[in-house]
């Protein structure tokens, strides 16, 4: 069975850009889940996905803003990005929200 | 609001040694906590799964246990191999919100 992918797995954007990240989660799976990684702050949650339903939101500005679509994808995007956005963004997907957690390997994003 | 705390936050052990990681959080009515593995740069990967109603899980060298009363588990890692390295996390879910994720434990195990 194919595991959570994540796409792209680097990017460098500039400053006031915006992004959209993608995570495919493992086949079956109806939820998913985002989270930002950065060496300061550690993982910090972002959004979490359950059958085309946004169930929880994170502490983040409205700059970021998630959909998950009706074959389970999912989709983050960021806009007007900022310096502070560099981080590893990592998506997870599980059968239901309570469920055991698979990560994916993550999007590198770089902000200049 | 759940905190979660794992001590000590690096650990450095000869190859070999059994060891034990941390993990403690603030509030006991969890659902379930997920212990991971992070290899630099990359996403995690799930070790060890324990729901609320059990009181340890193993797999091959890992074993995992839970308290919930005193809000503690513990990763207990047999005979240490170099390979072990990376930083290991532990992660509660409390119903129906987020995982919530300590800052993990950054492990080292010397040939």
């Amino acid at each position: 069975k194919a595991g959570v992918t994540q796409t792209p797995r680097y990017l460098i954007k500039t400053r006031g850009q915006q992004v959209t990240l993608s995570c495919s989660p493992i086949s079956g799976h109806r939820s998913v889940s985002w989270y930002q990684q950065t060496p300061g702050q550690g993982l910090q949650f972002l959004f979490e996905y359950f059958s085309e339903t946004q169930r929880n939101k994170g502490n983040f500005p409205g700059r970021f803003s998630g959909r998950q679509f009706s074959n389970s994808r999912s989709e983050m995007n960021v806009s007007t990005l900022e310096l502070g956005d560099s981080a590893l963004y990592l998506c997870a997907s599980a059968q239901s929200p309570s469920y055991e957690q698979y990560f994916g390997p993550g999007t590198r994003l770089t902000v200049t | 609001k759940q905190e979660v705390t794992q001590i000590p936050a690096a650990l450095s052990v000869p190859e070999g040694e059994n060891l034990v990681l941390n993990c403690s959080f603030t509030d006991s009515a969890i659902y379930n906590l997920q212990w991971f593995r992070q290899d630099p740069g990359k996403g995690l990967t799930s070790l060890l799964l324990i729901q609320s109603s059990q009181r340890e899980q193993t797999s091959g060298r890992l074993n995992a246990s839970l308290d919930k009363s005193s809000g503690r588990s513990t990763l207990y890692i047999a005979a240490s191999q170099p390979g072990d390295s990376a930083t290991y996390l532990c992660a509660v879910r409390s119903g129906n919100t987020p995982l919530v994720f300590g800052k993990g434990t950054r492990l080292s195990v010397i040939a």
